[in-house]
């Protein structure tokens, strides 16, 4: 069964400070990882896919990367807009349905 | 926007009622996705249906049911209410069956009284 764990649970950032949100998942043969960003009350909105270890990929401020047990979704300079939870899921060989983490919820104060 | 849209966007009912959410999917996308979001359980998957077969399905509850039509909308169907079916209910759609992005709907929230 795929597992995907989030952490931190919680971050608080002050504008401007950099950070990164860590999911470490476990799969038997990784089909793709995905990264969703969800506002409350709202439906997850789609950010990155990454496919194999050492891909990367960044949107604005955001920067995804992957390992073989892990993957990091860095933020760089964050700002108020960028508040929200922060999915992760994993999709694999026994199954093309993602499992989907927990979250991280991101607070950046002005 | 991401062009995934679902009616009605709350819905209050009470015990043992039954109610029909409805999701239409992106233009295009052939396979929909129902998802619940409680508090205490995150997002947990539902039922996955791929140009109007049902492809997967996950922790659903047999008072739940769900099919797509020709259109490719979708309907899921909670009968039984029960208190603990209160949340929110996700469709998402993509184009292919699995392992590839999806895409959101707004929601429905339900509560149940």
């Amino acid at each position: 069964e795929d597992q995907v764990t989030q952490s931190p649970e919680a971050l608080r950032l002050q504008e401007g400070e950099s950070s990164s949100l860590n999911c470490s998942y476990t799969v038997s043969g990784l089909r793709g990882l995905f990264w969703y960003r969800q506002d409350p009350g709202k439906g997850p909105e789609f950010l990155f896919t990454l496919y194999s270890a050492g891909e990367e990929k960044e949107k604005e401020r955001l920067k995804a990367t992957l390992t073989k047990k892990e993957s990091f979704l860095h933020i760089t300079a964050p700002k108020p807009e960028d508040s929200a939870t922060y999915l992760c899921a994993v999709s694999s060989g026994g199954s093309y349905i993602p499992t989907f983490g927990r979250g991280t919820s991101l607070i950046v104060h002005p | 926007d991401s062009g995934v849209t679902q009616t009605p966007k709350h819905l209050i009912t009470a015990t043992g009622q039954r109610v029909t959410l409805r999701c239409s999917p992106r233009s295009g996308d052939l396979s929909v996705y129902w998802y619940q979001q409680s508090l205490d359980q995150g997002l947990q998957f539902l039922i996955q249906y791929y140009n109007g077969e049902e492809r997967a399905k996950g922790n659903i509850l047999e008072r739940f049911s769900a099919q797509q039509f020709p259109d490719l909308h979708s309907e899921l169907n909670l009968s039984s209410l029960e208190l603990g079916d209160s949340a929110l209910y996700f469709c998402a759609s993509s184009l292919g069956q699995g392992a590839d992005e999806q895409y959101f709907g707004p929601g429905t929230r339900l509560t149940v009284t």
